[in-house]
């Protein structure tokens, strides 16, 4: 499968406990970016890197959310502290830099806080 | 200003009709305008996308009409089928600016097509 590819696919936490998403893009993809999801809403911007330089953050990635890309190759997302309201898809998307390229999406991990 | 209003919330439309979803913008830097199918359980796919300089654009069944004075464009699902029976979102983004794909999706359209 040469897809972008997000472990777990669900992850079911206890609030104040700290958890890590991964994501692998497509191989030659130098752009990575991280989407939450929430139930019945369209995804919204979190954070994005070019290889492995972070670039922009939304307001909505608070302290306590951080990513990286230490190699430029995956991303992993870790949330410390969760709260109820962190529950949410959370979406990976991987593209080429340039113009008329397609971002594609992981098939997301569904985080569930208790 | 970075809003993107997408209607209607939910669509029921009979096998082989025609399926047509509503998205308005107000940013006027946005310069390209993707929709998504997303079927339960998975990420968004990419359907079609249109930029501002072509007012149509069609791919089989699927065709984006873009007004760009009015700042609106529209997914049009020619013939139907239970098979599309998806969640569609709108998007947009300014890559001309931000040289990045950071996406502004729409709140999604819950299409069902009856068989």
């Amino acid at each position: 499968d040469t897809g972008v590819s997000q472990d777990p696919r669900h992850k079911i936490t206890k609030r104040g406990q700290n958890v890590t998403f991964r994501c692998d893009p497509i191989s030659e993809h130098n752009r990575l970016y991280w989407y939450r999801q929430t139930l019945g809403q369209g995804p919204e911007f979190l954070t994005y890197f070019q290889n492995e330089a972070q670039l922009e953050k939304s307001r909505l990635l608070s302290d306590r959310f951080s990513a990286e890309r230490p190699k430029g190759s995956f991303s992993t997302l870790e949330i410390q502290r969760t709260e109820q309201g962190d529950s949410a898809m959370y979406l990976c998307a991987s593209s080429f830099g340039g113009i008329d390229t397609e971002a594609f999406f992981g098939q997301g991990t569904r985080l569930t806080v208790v | 200003q970075q809003q993107v209003k997408q209607s209607p919330q939910s669509l029921i439309v009979q096998k082989g009709g025609i399926s047509i979803i509503n998205c308005a913008y107000e940013n006027t830097a946005f310069d390209y305008f993707p929709w998504y199918q997303q079927f339960p359980g998975k990420g968004p796919a990419l359907l079609i996308a249109i930029r501002p300089d072509v007012s149509e654009k069609k791919e089989g069944r699927f065709t984006i009409s873009f007004n760009k004075s009015a700042k609106q464009f529209s997914l049009h699902i020619m013939d139907s089928q239970p098979g599309d029976s998806a969640t569609y979102f709108c998007a947009a983004s300014n890559f001309a600016t931000s040289g990045t794909y950071k996406y502004i999706f729409g709140t999604g359209t819950r299409l069902k097509v009856l068989a």
